[in-house]
């Protein structure tokens, strides 16, 4: 089955500055890589996502990039502020099949 | 604004006890999951449902726990006896088929004393 490691496990920034988390994923098949944002006491929602015949996705302050040959993909945020403080989760889909979750990123965002 | 709606929001009981958890899938959608979450920590997937079918349980501890679907818009998952580990928060998600996002519902937050 598929296998999604993300890294960091926490991130902390400074206000103003930007953040990237990765994940790399294992299976070739995978063709749908959803971002999650994650509020303290709150349920994951989706932020952004990009499809396998895509290579970049941007929506206004973050964006995703996907390299299907190295099999990675990120999310970046840029001029970061402290609402963004929150845990990212990536996922990986195969056509047909379910999502498999990152382990989670903690992104602190100093004022 | 279709949601997925989940019952009861807060649970707190005795161990022991029998807990059942409630989840209506937007409505349309033919892929249902549960995953337990522990101290914002990473999502476990339980049990997933397509089209009301069983695809996949095998992070369920079968011993105490059991989902199912008896209609399109209802899904369940019932822990008996109820353990003090159980503590967590479980999501309830479905999406409109696989290949797609999920939506979560608010979560199910359970406390076992």
């Amino acid at each position: 089955g598929e296998n999604v490691e993300q890294h960091p496990s926490t991130l902390s920034v400074q206000e103003g500055d930007s953040a990237v988390i990765k994940c790399t994923y294992s299976d070739s098949a995978s063709n749908y890589f959803p971002w999650y944002k994650q509020e303290l006491g709150k349920r994951p929602q989706l932020i952004i996502d990009i499809r396998s015949n895509v290579g970049e996705k941007k929506d206004q302050r973050i964006a995703v990039t996907l390299n299907k040959t190295a099999k990675h993909f990120s999310l970046h945020i840029t001029e970061t502020q402290p609402e963004d403080s929150a845990v990212y989760f990536c996922a990986a889909v195969i056509a047909g099949n379910m999502l498999t979750f990152g382990g989670g990123t903690r992104l602190m965002v100093k004022p | 604004d279709a949601r997925v709606t989940q019952t009861p929001r807060h649970k707190v009981t005795e161990m022991g006890q029998e807990v059942t958890m409630r989840c209506q899938p937007i409505l349309g959608h033919n892929t249902v999951f549960w995953y337990r979450q522990t101290m914002m920590q990473g999502l476990e997937l339980l049990a997933y449902f397509r089209n009301r079918a069983p695809l996949d349980d095998s992070g369920m501890p079968k011993d105490r726990f059991s989902a199912e679907m008896p209609d399109a818009t209802l899904a369940t998952l019932k822990i008996q006896p109820s353990e003090p580990r159980d503590s967590a928060v479980y999501f309830c998600a479905s999406g409109p088929g696989t290949g797609n996002t999920i939506y979560f519902g608010e979560g199910s937050w359970l406390t076992v004393v």
